[in-house]
């Protein structure tokens, strides 16, 4: 199965800030099939990035995915209050579905 | 689209965990509905989905005590775990999306295995 690494565990930065986070694959995920999901204390998670790099409904552009093959990354442009969460990066393109350990973004 | 899980929180050891997944503002037709969990400390674990056909993929970790079933007639799905340890205690989660993709999530149900 594929592993995915996502760092940094932790991210502490302030409103209005740029957040990095970084998804890396044991092994090369097919056709991109990465997706990003937030998710907030008693909340369902929600789904960001679909394909790498295509933003799914409703998601503002200050968000945004790149990379291809093993290495992937979200940036989170001008932190809003409603960002501070964990992060997760999942990849559908090979059974079984697996996702990275998560990334926490706090404020500082 | 709202998906709830519900069944019991707690659950004795070496028996069957049962879980449903209730579906609101889609049918269930025409999409892959998954089981996701996550045990305390630990990160997300795919168990398994199933097509609306009735054709199901598991997680080969949990794949001799999953089973996944279809309620087309009440628009619900779910999950059954047998022989469970303290290692199936997890939020269990419910998705649903277009492909294999999960989509749309429930908010979760915290399963507990314990005597």
């Amino acid at each position: 199965e594929i592993v995915l690494t996502q760092s940094p565990g932790t991210l502490s930065l302030s409103p209005g800030e740029t957040a990095t986070l970084s998804c890396r694959a044991s092994q090369s995920v097919r056709s991109n099939y990465l997706a990003w999901y937030q998710r907030k204390p008693g909340q369902a998670p929600r789904i960001l990035i679909t394909g790498a790099s295509n933003r799914a409904a409703g998601i503002p552009d200050r968000l945004s995915g790149s990379g291809s093959g093993t290495d992937f990354t979200l940036t989170i442009s001008r932190l809003e209050p409603e960002d501070f969460a964990v992060y997760y990066c999942q990849q559908y393109g090979s059974s079984p579905l697996t996702f990275g350990g998560g990334t926490k973004v706090e404020i500082k | 689209v709202q998906l709830q899980e519900s069944g019991p929180g707690l659950v004795k050891p070496s028996e069957t965990l049962s879980l449903t997944c209730i579906v609101s503002g889609v049918s269930i037709s025409n999409y892959y509905w998954s089981w996701i969990r996550q045990p305390p400390g630990k990160r997300l674990e795919w168990i398994g989905n199933i097509y609306y056909s009735g054709t199901t993929n598991y997680n080969p970790s949990l794949e001799s005590r999953v089973t996944i079933s279809l309620d087309t007639s009440k628009n619900q799905f779910s999950l059954k775990v047998g022989s469970v340890t303290a290692a199936d205690t997890a939020v269990y989660f419910c998705a649903g999306g277009a492909g294999w993709l999960p989509g749309f999530w429930g908010q979760g149900t915290l399963v507990t295995v314990s005597s």
